[in-house]
């Protein structure tokens, strides 16, 4: 099973949105609503932040939001601040039920 | 407090074997799935495979199967990732993590420190 594909890196400045793509294929992201996302800083363990496609873990900010279409999905994160620059990856079920992590992103608040 | 507890690091040599470990607590161990996530220095997160301590089913992802073994000990709440035959290409930070959700099959929601793994000769 193939990676899936993210964005190597987006950037934006504090107090703007931006948006992150994960596409995948119909055997995993377009297939199941079992995609998660996650945000790792340098040196640290990933932590989940979206899971079922546009559910928050209790404690993630609302500005934070996931959703999908067909094989796609996307994280939006809204209200920009220094402290969401990290990289960010998506995940998915697949039809070998197993899961499968796109490639990261970095996203850089200018 | 859900926590994943995960034993240190390792300088290994090619060729050797490694078992490395992950302590549950603060949630029932036998009911939630845990899975093993590699990353390599630099690079992205890789899903290896997860295993279920109630009946110790295990999925494999096809990149790792063959490649190492998962396994659980119900009886003092930890699970373990182990290699056979250490390859200079098994360096890498390996992580645990736990679904302590219901009724999903993704995502993972609480995860260990990491353990780093080094393998040179």
């Amino acid at each position: 099973q193939s990676a899936l594909t993210q964005p190597a890196s987006v950037s934006g400045s504090p107090g703007q949105s931006i948006t992150i793509s994960c596409t995948g294929t119909s055997s995993d992201v377009g297939g199941y609503n079992y995609v998660s996302w996650y945000q790792q800083h340098p040196g640290k363990a990933p932590k989940l932040i979206i899971y079922d496609v546009s559910n928050r873990p209790s404690g993630v900010s609302n500005r934070f939001s996931g959703s999908k279409s067909g094989n796609t999905a996307s994280l939006t994160i809204s209200g920009l601040q220094a402290e969401d620059e990290a990289d960010y990856y998506c995940s998915s079920y697949t039809s070998r039920s197993t899961e499968v992590f796109g490639g990261g992103t970095k996203l850089t608040v200018l | 407090e859900v926590q994943l507890v995960q034993s240190g690091a390792e300088v290994k040599k090619p060729g050797e074997s490694l078992k490395i470990s992950c302590k549950g607590s603060g949630y029932r161990f036998i009911s939630y799935w845990i899975g093993w996530v590699r990353q390599m220095p630099g690079k992205g997160l890789e899903w290896m495979g997860i295993i279920y301590p109630g009946d110790s089913d295990t999925r494999y992802s096809p990149s790792f199967q063959g490649q190492v073994t998962i396994s659980a000990d119900k009886s003092i709440s930890t699970a373990y990732l182990q290699w056979s035959n250490l390859k200079a290409s098994d360096t890498a930070m390996y992580y645990c993590a736990v679904r302590v959700r219901e009724f999903s099959y993704g995502g993972l929601d609480y995860w260990g420190q990491g353990a780093p793994v080094t393998v040179s000769s």
